[in-house]
């Protein structure tokens, strides 16, 4: 099984609104990350969490603040986000920091 | 120089010809390398992965990895339509973190 889980599959939300993105594995990966993609662009590193602990973020703004409850959960949250943050959202999980990574289905945030 | 590079195409064969897919990255102690393929609208989904140099076969997929020459390319045989997709090439940095950074992509197109 090689599932990654993201919820929800679509949001809208406003400049002013408070919202979370999360992603749930069950394969005992130990690393996890968040991608963002725009359209016709390859997925762009945000965040990459290994054994619970960030150790990677890549300079993206504080409006965006991610968690790693456990091993198997990871959560973006998102807060004052602008328009122009619209993208799809990609988390993924591999079982160490060299293996294949494995990606969900993504969410389509759209902010208006 | 860009870390991970691909030409974007679009590249067109004719159904049940090969499609060579090719990829460069400029760091030289990268060890993992992958292929996804990616449907408009869908999420990465992981097809190849390849450590050692030579090549690695799996069904209609062959990857090849040159590691001197820093290039990594993905070989589809009796290509179908059902394979047209943009094709990422990803790329683990060496330095500690094993950074996972994609190409930006090339749009394969197999008409029949």
């Amino acid at each position: 099984d090689t599932e990654v889980t993201q919820t929800p599959k679509h949001l809208v939300m406003g400049m002013t609104n408070k919202k979370s993105l999360k992603c749930e594995q069950h394969m005992g990966h130990r690393a996890m990350y968040w991608y963002k993609q725009k359209a016709k662009k390859p997925p762009e590193l945000m965040f990459v969490y290994s054994y619970e602990k960030l150790s990677i973020n890549e300079s993206v703004p504080s409006r965006f603040s991610p968690e790693c409850p456990n091993s198997s959960l990871l959560n973006l949250h998102l807060h004052a986000l602008q328009p122009e943050d619209s993208a799809l959202y990609l988390c993924a999980s591999s079982q160490d920091r060299e293996a294949e990574a494995f990606f969900g289905q993504g969410t389509r945030l759209t902010v208006v | 120089q860009k870390e991970v590079e691909q030409n974007s195409g679009p590249l067109s064969v004719p159904e049940g010809a090969i499609a060579s897919l090719n990829c460069t990255y400029s760091d030289r102690g990268s060890q993992s390398f992958f292929w996804y393929r990616q449907y408009s609208g869908k999420s990465p989904e992981l097809i190849m992965s390849i450590y050692s140099n030579g090549d690695k076969e799996d069904g209609r997929f062959t990857a090849q990895l040159n590691k001197a020459s820093q290039y990594v390319s993905l070989l589809i045989r009796d290509s179908q339509p059902s394979d047209s997709a943009t094709y990422l090439c990803a790329v683990r940095l060496s330095g500690g973190y094993n950074k996972l950074i994609f190409g930006a992509g090339t749009r394969l197109a197999v008409h029949p």
